[in-house]
């Protein structure tokens, strides 16, 4: 059975830190990994990852697969208040499904 | 573009009685997804389309049926709500195309049931 589990499962920070939500994953064929961040309503979508060691980046927001390790890194520098959010991780293993984590709930106090 | 919309936002049920909850996407997407989400459990996958036609169970079904109407269409019917399914329910839709399958959410629908 497809497995993705994410940890911490929350973290709580002050504005200026810098974080790393990790995500690992046991998945029978894998094509890609997404990373999406959720506030109040839906996930919106940060990250697609198909290749080891390519970095993606958005602003203070950036992300890289090791598949050697099956596993991936979401970091945030310089975390924001409006970072705050669950930040969830997703497989997809060449079906049309993706696997979901649990989340990683991150609060950012000022 | 409205993306994928749901209705209705808010809903509250009494044990045994049924609803169904609507998802509409305009962006020509072949698959289509409803999820539920319960604090600490993450995004679980009820059931799903990969095309106009099919659906296929994912890994809740159990107390749910679906019907995928047309191509931007996807309905999620609770036939006797029971107090297990007070939860927030998401739909999303996909191009369904490899290697991404990148998902896109609507906004969700809030649903107690007493």
């Amino acid at each position: 059975e497809d497995k993705v589990v994410q940890s911490p499962l929350s973290l709580v920070v002050h504005e200026g830190d810098t974080v790393t939500l990790n995500c690992s994953y046991e998945v029978t064929n894998f094509r890609s990994l997404l990373w999406y961040k959720q506030e109040k309503k839906a996930p919106t979508f940060l990250f697609m990852l198909t290749s080891s060691g390519i970095e993606k980046k958005s602003g203070r927001l950036s992300s890289i697969l090791d598949k050697k390790e099956l596993s991936s890194i979401l970091n945030i520098t310089a975390t924001q208040t409006g970072d705050s959010a669950i930040y969830l991780c997703a497989v997809n293993s060449g079906s049309e499904k993706l696997v979901f984590g649990k989340g990683t709930k991150l609060t950012v106090n000022p | 573009n409205a993306g994928v919309t749901q209705t209705p936002k808010f809903q509250v049920l009494k044990t045994g009685q049924s609803m169904t909850l609507q998802c509409a996407q305009d962006m020509n997407h072949n698959s289509m997804y409803w999820y539920r989400q319960d604090p600490g459990m993450g995004l679980r996958l009820i059931y799903y389309s990969a095309s106009e036609g099919t659906t296929d169970k994912g890994e809740v079904p159990n107390g749910y049926n679906v019907s995928r109407l047309n191509k931007r269409e996807f309905s999620l019917r609770l036939e006797s709500a029971a107090p297990s399914q007070t939860s927030v329910y998401f739909c999303a839709s996909s191009p369904g195309s490899a290697p991404s399958y990148e998902q896109y959410f609507g906004p969700g629908t809030r649903l107690t049931v007493t």
